[in-house]
């Protein structure tokens, strides 16, 4: 009964170091994102992937980059880490699109410095 | 503008009061998503609904599609309910949610 699974829960990162943060999902859904979160500001998007094989970007996409390694898998990658990345990250999936039901995992929190 | 919007933004209460939390859309969508954030950090699914109204024993969501408004209930609210109530809208056909701010929910005993 594991839903999305996020490793690892907390990172802290000196500038220009590179890290990728793992996001599994035993539920056999199409659809996986990733979202940051910081204060004062709703989720925003960074990546998300409609099905295996297929990424898309979000609303926040530079800086990172992404792998939906197969069906349960989506693993979000930072190649050159900087201060602004600071925040939560969190890994969610669904069956399908947006009017299906949100699984999120249990928050990366990244800090850059 | 933000495209949902949630009100208030945070809101104090007496154990037992009844709250209401609102969240306003400016998109059509196809379904309205109501996530509880504990302080811990994670974050859940209460409701989705597309239209009318469901409830899950002292929650109760409801969603007014011609006026692009959703409203989160809580009756007898609990200390244990102090968490971040975050509304969420799914455009039609899209992937992609779009999320509101929040609202900090803190229930003193």
């Amino acid at each position: 009964n594991a839903g999305v699974t996020q490793t690892p829960k907390f990172q802290v990162l000196k500038t220009g170091q590179s890290m990728t943060l793992q996001c599994a999902q035993d539920m056999n859904h199409n659809s996986m994102y990733w979202y940051r979160q910081d204060p004062g500001m709703g989720l925003r998007l960074i990546y998300y992937s409609a099905s295996e094989g297929t990424t898309d970007k979000g609303e926040v996409p530079n800086g990172y980059n992404v792998s939906r390694l197969n069906k349960r898998e989506f693993s979000l990658r930072l190649e050159s880490a900087a201060p602004s990345q600071t925040s939560v990250y969190f890994c969610a999936s669904s069956y399908t699109k947006s009017n299906t039901e949100a699984f999120f995992g249990q928050g990366t929190r990244l800090t850059v410095v | 503008k933000n495209e949902v919007e949630q009100s208030p933004q945070n809101l104090t209460a007496q154990e037992g009061e009844f709250i209401t939390i609102n969240c306003s859309y400016s998109v059509g969508i196809s379904a309205l998503h109501w996530l509880q954030q504990h302080p811990g950090g994670g974050i859940v699914s209460l409701f989705m609904l597309s239209s009318g109204k469901k409830k899950h024993g002292r929650l109760i969501a409801t969603i007014n599609i011609q006026e692009k408004h959703s409203s989160l209930h809580i009756t007898a609210s609990h200390p244990r309910d102090s968490a971040v109530y975050i509304c969420a809208v799914g455009q039609g056909g899209s992937e992609k949610l779009v999320f509101g701010k929040g609202t900090k929910l803190t229930v003193n005993p």
